[in-house]
């Protein structure tokens, strides 16, 4: 199976841009998906595909992707962003299996 | 509304089994792809099972092959997670939730509120 890499915890100042990163072998020809999770709460989709936003989800929310990174921007941050963000993707063993990231916690100052 | 809603989850010796269920509402449920995630105690997500639309295929991940069956019910709108010889380390909140969009690009779009799995003895 495979992994994917995220930095533990990261901090933007209220209303800066805020990059989270995701790497990993599988993202080099798989998309990632993103997924906001507070505490005691259910995980939310926030990005899918090449950069897709799920309905209700703010345009603040962006994604990208090159090589074997993908990446979760926050442009504007607001104080409801602090959480726990995880990105997701296939295994690059090619049996369909998923995997997700290590999580980032994301702090807004 | 479109909805899931989990049940099944308690307290299970270890070796024991447990069977969830995901109730789907709001949608039509034989068109997505449902997976189960899980989530230990101050520990991050783990993908579990995922099962196709029609159930024709289904994929587990290493850490519960062999232990744990995914499958559904679409006359019922219902999806299951069969969990046998249950480890300590299976302790989690379990998920299910609706994959939406291409194999490639979709995501996981609906999410159920979880349900409790304890293994202890």
């Amino acid at each position: 199976s495979s992994e994917l890499t995220q930095d533990p915890a990261v901090s933007v100042a209220l209303g800066q841009i805020v990059r989270i990163t995701c790497q990993g072998d599988s993202l080099r020809n798989y998309y990632a998906s993103w997924y906001q999770q507070k505490p005691g709460q259910a995980p939310v989709l926030v990005i899918y595909g090449k950069n897709n936003r799920p309905s209700g989800i703010p345009d603040r929310f962006s994604g990208s992707s090159s090589g074997n990174t993908a990446s979760l921007t926050i442009t504007g941050a607001q104080a409801e962003d602090e959480a726990d963000y995880y990105c997701n993707s296939r295994d690059s063993s090619g049996d369909h299996l998923r995997v997700f990231g290590t999580g980032t916690k994301v702090t807004v100052l | 509304q479109v909805q899931l809603v989990e049940s099944g989850g308690g307290v299970v010796q270890p070796g024991r089994s447990l069977r969830l269920s995901c109730a789907a509402s709001g949608f039509t449920f034989s068109s997505n792809g449902m997976h189960w995630v899980r989530q230990a105690p101050g520990k991050g997500l783990e993908w579990v099972a995922v099962i196709w639309y029609d159930g024709s295929r289904k994929y587990h991940a290493e850490s519960v092959k062999g232990r744990f069956t995914i499958s559904r019910d679409n006359s019922k709108n219902m999806l299951y997670l069969q969990m046998d010889s249950l480890r300590a380390e299976d302790t989690a909140v379990y998920y299910c939730a609706r994959w939406s969009g291409g194999d490639a690009d979709g995501g996981l779009d609906v999410w159920g509120q979880g349900t409790t799995v304890t293994v202890s003895s």
